[in-house]
């Protein structure tokens, strides 16, 4: 089964507002990390957090970490109309030592003009 | 290259013929995965190389799959006899050293579809 769940799995929101989405995961990790998909192609690295980090910024994203709930949330504020895409959360499970990137299933985001 | 270059881009195939996706990942990137994702789904884990070996291949769903990595560098991903349930996109990523604190960096996909 997937480590990682986002949460809500479609998000619509206007332009100017903020998006949260939120990740869930099962196992004790040693970081995880947000990736962004546009058209079902390639993804795009966000934002790398490590589990000894509580919060990390990156321009308009904020990410969380929450080790003892197993949950994590980004934050896009002010958002625009490019914004719109598939935001994955990616998880480095601590017992797999060889650096397996395990995804959830992602929340699409759209940005109405 | 400047990026992980996957090819071809589009592949059509016929039901129990053999395909062949390849990866050429980014210079010096020693960790190379590969992920198979079907539509408007998750990224599913097939395999994860560390040079040329592969220290994790649980995520292949049978043996009609496999796998190789050569000179540490370009990889192919081989399906044999085909079904119609291999349709998907196949990404494939590279990492640059042991990549516990690392991001991945993925290349555009191979879009699979088995008819």
């Amino acid at each position: 089964s997937q480590q990682g769940e986002e949460d809500p799995q479609a998000l619509s929101i206007q332009e100017g507002e903020n998006a949260t989405m939120n990740c869930s995961y099962k196992t004790s990790i040693n970081n995880l990390q947000w990736y962004r998909q546009n058209s079902g192609r390639g993804l795009v690295h966000l934002i790398l957090i490590r589990s000894n980090e509580r919060e990390k910024h990156s321009g308009r994203l904020r990410v969380t970490l929450d080790t003892s709930k197993k949950s994590s949330s980004l934050l896009i504020t002010a958002s625009r109309a490019a914004d719109t895409a598939s935001y994955f959360c990616a998880t480095r499970p601590i017992y797999n030592q060889g650096g397996k990137l395990i995804f959830g299933q992602g929340t699409e985001l759209s940005v109405k003009p | 290259g400047a990026g992980v270059s996957q090819s071809p881009s589009n592949k059509v195939t016929e039901k129990g013929k053999d395909v062949e996706l390849r990866c050429d990942p980014i210079s010096g990137h020693t960790a190379l995965y590969w992920y198979r994702q079907s539509l408007g789904q998750g990224l599913e884990f097939l395999i994860y190389f560390q040079g040329n070996s592969a220290p994790d291949k649980s995520g292949l769903p049978s043996d009609r799959f496999s796998a190789e990595r050569t000179g540490g560098s370009v990889s192919t991903l081989t399906i044999q006899r085909t079904q119609q349930e291999d349709s998907a996109v196949y990404l494939c990523a590279s990492s640059f050293g042991i990549p516990m604190n690392t991001e991945a960096f993925f290349g555009q996909g191979t879009r699979l579809t088995v008819v």
